[in-house]
């Protein structure tokens, strides 16, 4: 089954530690998506990769790190830096061309 | 002010009813309109995909677009107790998956 794979599903960090989310798709998807989402407040956009080897910054990139090394790899690290990193974290891929956007299911952040 | 505006609710219906859910935005150069679900802890799913103006209906489903009085609804008939979720909308202009603008998302519970 082609999908949007995103692990751990639940992780709990200590404060001042970074933490690496894992997202993985075998859509053959160009293109990958990091958003954050808070109660009442929609999904902001943290970092994005439209090619290999390329990425922008979102919205909200302060605190945030990524990598594409592979096609259908993009890690998110939360670093120390983020300070309310406290958060529901989604994934996303598009395909070339496309104007939608389809979701993994999430991994949730807590900070102790 | 935000390019898509979405009431947050909560809204709650009893079983059976009509809803009708809503986003308006200010960008006229948003072509593509759709709506994701999301269930509580989970990644949104693609729910209704429509290309400017007009109404596509789908099961229970009838997503409508206005795009001269920039407002697009989302009707759910014969409402379930399944149905219950945040309804996100979402918007672009043609071919770009990239600037994908979300609505923050409305909260429905169907009451058996």
């Amino acid at each position: 089954d082609g999908g949007i794979t995103q692990s751990p599903k639940y992780l709990f960090r200590k404060e001042g530690q970074n933490v690496t989310l894992s997202c993985e798709q075998n859509l053959n998807h160009d293109a990958m998506y990091w958003y954050r989402q808070d109660p009442g407040q929609g999904l902001r956009l943290i970092y994005y990769s439209q090619i290999v080897n390329d990425f922008q910054k979102g919205d909200i990139a302060e605190g945030y790190s990524v990598s594409r090394e592979k096609k259908e790899s993009f890690p998110l690290t939360v670093t120390s830096a983020q300070k309310n990193p406290t958060a529901f974290y989604l994934c996303a891929s598009s395909q070339p061309g496309g104007d939608t956007q389809y979701f993994g299911p999430g991994t949730r952040l807590t900070v102790l | 002010q935000k390019e898509v505006e979405q009431d947050p609710g909560p809204l709650s219906v009893p079983e059976g009813a009509i809803v009708s859910l809503n986003c308006t935005y200010s960008n006229s150069a948003f072509q593509y309109f759709m709506w994701y679900r999301q269930y509580s802890r989970k990644g949104p799913e693609l729910l209704m995909y429509t290309y400017s103006s007009g109404n596509k209906e789908d099961g229970r489903f009838t997503a409508q677009v206005d795009k001269s009085s920039k407002y697009i609804s989302l009707f759910i008939r014969d409402s379930q107790p399944s149905d219950s979720a945040t309804y996100l909308c979402a918007m672009t202009p043609a071919g770009s998956a990239r600037q994908l603008t979300f609505g923050s998302g409305t909260q429905l519970t169907v009451l058996p």
